[in-house]
């Protein structure tokens, strides 16, 4: 079976602060990895997509990619109250219809 | 403003009631999809529709029934739910199905089954 899996958190950092948030998935055959951030009683909103093993940086944005270790990170730098939401990280994978596969989201919170 | 827009945002229904959920998308996009979102579970995966066509049903009960008249618009008929069913209910749409696409969601349906 397919999984991803995040640490539910709260992961709690100090505004200014790096925050480093983690996910890993079960199938090597996994080939597209995308991180959505979430507010409370929202949607889930897309911010980083990542393809290929790397780094791929988007303004305070940086997603990080491991196919070896089937690890995907998303790096927050300068983190500010307004980045306080619960993150997902989703996994594409090979087979089926290529549709995305979510984790149960890590809970960020970023104080003043 | 985002592309993809549902309605209603709030539904409180009966068990023995019929219901329908709309997805609209005004991005050119040709699949769409239904998600389901239960509290401390993943976005489970319902329903994909490419070029209007059902191309995946995620082992769903009966009791939701999808609908894709064209590929801007995606239904989903509720009937005889149960109290469980209630959840977040997410539309998502992308331009293609494929490995390298991404998908973008609506605001969402708050469902409640009394």
């Amino acid at each position: 079976q397919k999984e991803v899996e995040q640490n539910s958190g709260p992961l709690s950092v100090p505004e200014g602060a790096i925050a480093s948030l983690n996910c890993t998935y079960s199938d090597r055959g996994s080939q597209s990895f995308f991180w959505y951030r979430q507010y409370s009683g929202k949607s889930p909103e897309l911010i980083m997509s990542i393809y290929s093993n790397g780094d791929k940086e988007d303004g305070r944005f940086t997603a990080q990619l491991n196919k070896a270790s089937q690890y995907v990170s998303l790096l927050i730098r300068d983190s500010q109250p307004s980045d306080s939401a619960t993150y997902l990280c989703a996994v594409t994978y090979r087979s089926g219809y290529s549709t995305l596969t979510f984790g149960k989201g890590t809970m960020l919170l970023v104080s003043p | 403003e985002t592309g993809v827009t549902q309605t209603p945002r709030h539904l409180v229904m009966g068990m023995t009631n019929k219901k329908s959920l709309k997805c609209e998308q005004h991005l050119g996009h040709n699949a769409m999809y239904w998600y389901k979102q239960s509290a401390k579970k993943p976005l489970e995966l319902m329903f994909v529709y490419s070029l209007e066509e059902r191309v995946e049903n995620n082992s769903v009960p009966s009791r939701f029934s999808p609908e894709c008249p064209n590929s801007s618009h995606l239904f989903l008929h509720l009937h005889t739910l149960q109290p469980e069913d209630s959840a977040l209910y997410l539309c998502a749409s992308s331009p293609q199905r494929g490995l390298n696409t991404e998908a973008f969601f609506g605001q969402g349906t708050r469902l409640t089954v009394v």
